[in-house]
């Protein structure tokens, strides 16, 4: 079975630019979530999406963050635009939707902010 | 805000030893409890899950959870050098079904 793909998976930019993160879950799993992790600290909860359905966005910077899944399957994560402080890993995890399941998580991508 | 907490360590212990991680959490409503493994510059790694109040084995691995302290922990037999890593506490709660993350302890096994 196909695990979580993410990409790229390291991104380096310029302040003020924008970047892009792609995810695509395993099969079947209708539940999406992404995570930014810095360095040291464990990963804080960007956004969750149930199928296209956003449950929970409570964290996202939505300033310069936005989110897509439109066919509830691959989603986008895009900052726009960049600050220093956004340097970080973006995970990406998923999970059956059911409330007992575990979410497995990709690789990530190691995002540079300069 | 539904929090989970860890001590950060550094946890060192001797190879052969038991590793003892533990983790609390707020949020009473919580369901579903997880520990992963992270390796530096690795992502996160699921190695247990536990639901119901007590213990889990698996292989070297314990979890045990006590809802009533909203507690979690998890207990790793014969530490080897290879175990050295950050683990993660996370938690699922009742409603949505969000999956909260601990800052993790990162455990050093010395050979």
């Amino acid at each position: 079975e196909a695990g979580v793909a993410q990409s790229p998976r390291y991104k380096i930019i310029e302040k003020r630019q924008s970047v892009a993160f792609w995810c695509n879950p395993i099969s079947g799993h209708a539940t999406l979530y992404w995570y930014q992790q810095i360095l040291g600290q464990g990963p804080k909860l960007l956004i969750q999406f149930q199928n296209n359905g956003v449950v929970d966005d409570s964290q996202l910077p939505k300033d310069r963050f936005s989110a897509e899944r439109l066919k509830g399957v691959d989603s986008t994560l895009k900052i726009q635009p960049a600050k220093l402080e956004d340097s970080a890993v973006y995970l990406c995890a998923s999970s059956l939707p059911l409330g007992l399941t575990e979410a497995f998580f990709g690789q990530g991508t190691r995002l540079t902010v300069v | 805000q539904k929090e989970v907490e860890q001590n950060s360590g550094p946890l060192s212990v001797p190879e052969g030893a038991i590793a003892s991680l533990n983790c609390t959490y707020s949020d009473r409503g919580s369901q579903s409890f997880f520990w992963y493994r992270q390796y530096s510059g690795k992502s996160p790694e699921l190695i247990m899950s536990i639901y119901s109040n007590g213990d889990k084995e698996d292989g070297r691995f314990t979890a045990q959870l006590n809802k009533a302290s909203q507690y979690v922990s998890l207990l790793i037999r014969d530490s080897q050098p290879s175990d050295s890593a950050t683990y993660l506490c996370a938690v699922k709660g009742n409603a949505g079904n969000m999956l909260t993350f601990g800052g993790g302890t990162r455990l050093m096994v010395k050979p």
